[in-house]
């Protein structure tokens, strides 16, 4: 159990535009999702976190304005890129929790992988 | 937040248990400590968490020590399959729960 999808795997697009990734939780309620990047060779970055329903909390250094999270339900949150440049070049990973669940462990979607040429 | 020092790399030969520190000396009282993995290009895989006590599931066992200051993931016998990084977290209890993520282990299993 505890499936974590995203959507899409991958993507390419040219620079300036945004481009959307969803996180779906698929077999329970997420209260709070979280979305972290990670640069090659590097560690997970958390940048925000999110409860369905509410305005997402951002990291410091991550900026709100580019990065659009919305929490719109307990079984999906999207991370909208916009206006995106190579430096947004980046593999974009989600995790989902229940607090419900055991320990209050987040599982992990299998990441979005974005090139922004 | 408490924060986490793990060796970078480690090798371990196949068969042979595998055994990965972490130094979190300034975890509190209420902090758990989880250890994930994560192979090349895929999210992290949870594999076991733990606050006080030892902890041992199908994948691993996870020893804390008395003080909390450290512990250590121990797959019994790696596999060729194990080779990952691993990470091991110091999830904050305030709030929301977050996971602040530190360098990991590049873990590779030898033949």
């Amino acid at each position: 159990g505890a499936v974590v999808s995203q959507h899409p795997s991958r993507v390419i697009c040219k620079s300036g535009t945004s481009v959307k990734i969803e996180c779906r939780s698929l077999d329970f309620q997420a209260t709070t999702m979280f979305w972290y990047r990670q640069f090659p060779k590097q560690s997970l970055m958390l940048m925000a976190t999110s409860n369905e329903g509410s305005k997402a909390t951002y990291e410091q250094g991550v900026e709100k304005d580019k990065f659009l999270i919305n929490h719109a339900s307990l079984t999906l949150s999207t991370l909208t890129v916009t206006s995106a440049h190579p430096e947004d070049s980046s593999f974009y990973i989600c995790s989902a929790s229940n607090r419900g669940g055991r320990g209050n462990e987040q599982f992990f979607g299998p990441g979005t992988r974005l090139t922004v040429l | 937040d408490a924060k986490t020092t793990q060796p970078t790399s480690m090798d371990c030969a196949e068969g042979r248990a595998a055994n990965l520190p972490c130094n979190h000396s300034t975890i509190s009282g209420n902090e758990y400590v989880y250890w994930y993995r994560q192979i090349h290009s895929q999210g992290p895989q949870y594999i076991i968490h733990g606050l006080k006590n030892n902890e041992t599931n199908e994948m691993a066992s996870l020893i804390i020590t008395e003080d909390r200051k450290s512990s250590t993931l121990i797959l019994p016998h790696a596999t060729l399959r194990d080779t990952a990084v691993y990470y091991c977290i110091v999830r904050v209890t305030s709030g929301t729960y977050k996971y602040i993520f530190g360098t990991g282990t590049r873990l590779k299993v030898l033949a």
